[in-house]
């Protein structure tokens, strides 16, 4: 079946560094990618968003880069804070009729201070 | 201030008994969805609904159901069928196939 996949569990960064989050699709049909965060005990919350015809996308210091040639998608925060320690999940939308939201198993970011 | 809202946020259950998780948006949105989480895990998808009256299973809707009789509400039934109902229940909202709205959280403990 198709899933979403990411490459890292675990990431630790030293505060006031950039962030990497890498996550891996295997749906061709997605068209539609989000990225949220979830802090302990709390619902996810939306962080960015792209679709398929784009490559790149900015928010207030996070960025999302789309590479559709090999199924990858991350996202890029930058000058990070510890109030970004969080779990993030990114989500495709390419399963069933109605496009329901298939999610990855998420990454925790830890920030060293 | 438009939102979701889950009750209970910790509810405990003995082996056998059913109970149901209240979620109620007031976002006017049309779809609703359950999804279950476990530690260090994703998010699965227990049912959805698009519309009132309607709704769909997701990918792992034994032991579980639902009932959409109004567009703000969609609740959700573990039912004593459901062998591991340990977790944290995630209810979400949605204009449709876009962006989804989460609710806090359902924290439920089987005893």
């Amino acid at each position: 079946g198709e899933s979403v996949g990411l490459h890292l569990p675990t990431l630790s960064v030293q505060e006031g560094d950039n962030s990497i989050i890498n996550c891996a699709y295997s749906n061709s049909a997605s068209d539609y990618f989000i990225w949220y965060k979830q802090e302990s005990g709390k619902g996810p919350q939306f962080i960015i968003d792209i679709r398929s015809n784009m490559d790149k996308r900015q928010g207030q210091r996070v960025t999302v880069l789309l590479n559709k040639t090999v199924k990858h998608l991350s996202l890029q925060i930058a000058a990070t804070q510890p109030g970004d320690s969080a779990v993030y999940f990114c989500a495709e939308n390419g399963k069933g009729s109605a496009r329901q939201l298939t999610f990855g198993s998420g990454t925790q970011l830890t920030v060293l201070p | 201030d438009g939102g979701i809202t889950q009750s209970p946020k910790y509810l405990f259950r003995k082996e056998g008994q059913n109970v149901t998780l209240s979620c109620e948006q007031n976002l006017n949105h049309d779809a609703m969805y359950w999804y279950r989480q476990d530690p260090g895990q994703g998010l699965r998808l227990i049912y959805y609904s698009q519309i009132v009256n309607d709704f769909q299973k997701g990918d792992i809707a034994e032991g579980y159901s639902v009932s959409r009789e109004k567009k703000e509400s969609f609740p959700l039934t573990v039912t004593s069928a459901q062998k591991n109902p340990t977790a944290f229940y995630l209810c979400a909202s949605s204009i449709g196939g876009g962006e989804l709205f989460f609710g806090e959280g359902s924290r439920l403990t089987v005893l």
